[in-house]
């Protein structure tokens, strides 16, 4: 079953333009990870926050987490065409596990 | 360093069949972990494997089942396939050590059960 649930689903852009996504999630976590999906092929990896972090920085990705919410956000600035992908928040409850479990995922379209 | 890697790529079998796919994970990875991708339940894990020995188990009937090889190559094996078992089968691999779990995804094997 899936952990969480991410918000919006689907979203679309125009380049140039920012695209926040969220995800919330039911259970207390080690870390929090985000991927990348393009067109059902692997998953790429973008950036993991650990459970004692608030906020993280990768080039143009920027992600929060808020652990008393149980929520997280991924912030892509300056959208380009090549960011259209669906992307997943997965999150593990324990470490040493191999355990992710993702959710939903949110579809993002980048208009160039 | 190479990325994971997944063989084959695509495989169309029928039901009833059974299936081995495999997976090469990131050198000197010793975790590898398998999940299941459809549209209806997105991505489920399967289970995970650390030093040859199964370390965890996701929700999948027994006709699912893995392995590890000495060199932390992997196998999963799907027996008596049914339709629903069509799907994108993805790996991972990750340190397996104490570091937070990151895992890196091969490409996938897309699987079409008719």
């Amino acid at each position: 079953s899936q952990q969480g649930e991410e918000d919006p689903q689907a979203l679309s852009i125009q380049e140039g333009e920012n695209a926040t996504m969220n995800c919330s999630y039911k259970t207390s976590i080690n870390n929090l990870q985000w991927y990348r999906q393009n067109s059902g092929r692997g998953l790429v990896h973008l950036i993991l926050i650990r459970s004692n972090e608030r906020e993280k920085h990768s080039g143009r990705l920027r992600v929060t987490l808020d652990t008393s919410k149980k929520s997280s956000s991924l912030l892509i600035t300056a959208s380009r065409a090549a960011d259209t992908a669906s992307y997943f928040c997965a999150t593990d409850r324990a470490s040493n596990t191999g355990k992710l479990i993702f959710g939903q995922g949110t579809t993002l379209q980048v208009k160039p | 360093k190479a990325g994971v890697t997944q063989t084959p790529r695509y495989l169309i079998k029928t039901r009833g069949q059974q299936v081995t796919l495999s997976c090469s994970p990131i050198s000197g990875h010793r975790s590898v972990s398998w999940y299941q991708q459809t549209p209806g339940q997105g991505l489920q894990f399967l289970f995970e494997y650390f030093s040859e020995t199964q370390r965890n188990k996701g929700n999948f009937p027994g006709r699912f089942s893995g392995r590890q090889f000495s060199n932390s190559r992997s196998e999963m094996n799907v027996s008596t396939l049914e339709l629903g078992d069509s799907a994108l089968y993805l790996c991972a691999s990750s340190s397996g050590g104490v570091a937070y779990n990151e895992q890196f995804f091969g490409p996938g094997t897309r699987l079409t059960v008719l």
